[in-house]
């Protein structure tokens, strides 16, 4: 139980467009939904906090703008990257936590997708 | 603001070697703590985690971690490790905040890179 995918798991795309990128929960509903990004060699940093139904948290330093979280349902929630650059290409993870009336205190991570700006 | 130190940056071990992997945590409140575990090419999986109890957990393939409290410490041991242990280790913290219920955040430490010589 507990499995968390994203699709895609690899993307390219050019400058300025945008990408989506998709996180499910498979076998749980999740309340709260993470997404970190990576960047080669170093930790995950936390970039928002998305909860089912209302607007993403997102941590200091991240545009709001630029990373759009929708978390419509209780088992979806996407990250588009929006005018992507050169600078936006790192790997995206998601994790999803809490079922209704839960905390978020447990996460499963999905597989993370790699995200390249050319 | 809340940190996580792993001060072993990378760390070279033969087969069957003993292994302990630092991490220290500044929060000064209850406390959630995890390790993580991101084999090459795979997405992280949950070794062990301690919420409360016996500060001794036992997680999975042979792994465990002592949390002390006075030293703010949740250090991960395997008395013998194997080739397959190679792997980017995590350590992960959750501060306990009543009034957050739900949205707990998980701090990342920056990652040791753990390299078995067969």
């Amino acid at each position: 139980g507990a499995v968390v995918s994203q699709h895609p798991s690899w993307v390219i795309c050019k400058s300025g467009t945008s990408v989506k990128i998709e996180c499910r929960s498979l076998d749980f509903q999740a309340t709260t939904m993470f997404w970190y990004r990576q960047f080669p060699k170093q930790s995950l940093m936390l970039m928002a906090t998305s909860n089912e139904g209302s607007k993403a948290t997102y941590e200091q330093g991240v545009e709001k703008d630029k990373f759009l979280i929708n978390h419509a349902s209780l088992t979806l929630s996407t990250l588009t990257v929006t005018s992507a650059h050169p600078e936006d290409s790192s790997f995206y993870i998601c994790s999803a936590g809490g079922t209704s009336g839960r905390s978020s205190y447990e996460q499963y991570f999905g597989p993370g997708t790699r995200l390249t700006v050319t | 603001a809340q940190s996580v130190s792993q001060h072993n940056h990378h760390v070279i071990l033969s087969e069957a070697a003993s292994l302990e992997l630092g991490c220290n945590y500044s929060y000064g409140g209850t406390v959630n703590l995890f390790w993580y575990v991101q084999y090459p090419g795979q997405h992280l999986q949950l070794l062990l985690k301690y919420f409360s109890g016996d500060p001794l957990v036992k997680g999975i393939k042979g792994f465990e971690a002592e949390f002390i409290k006075s030293k703010f410490s949740f250090n991960l041991r395997k008395p013998s490790v194997q080739w397959s242990d190679t792997a980017e280790y995590f350590c992960a913290v959750i501060r306990i905040v009543i009034s957050n219920f739900g949205n707990e955040k998980l701090t990342f430490g920056t990652g040791t890179r753990l390299t078995i010589i067969p």
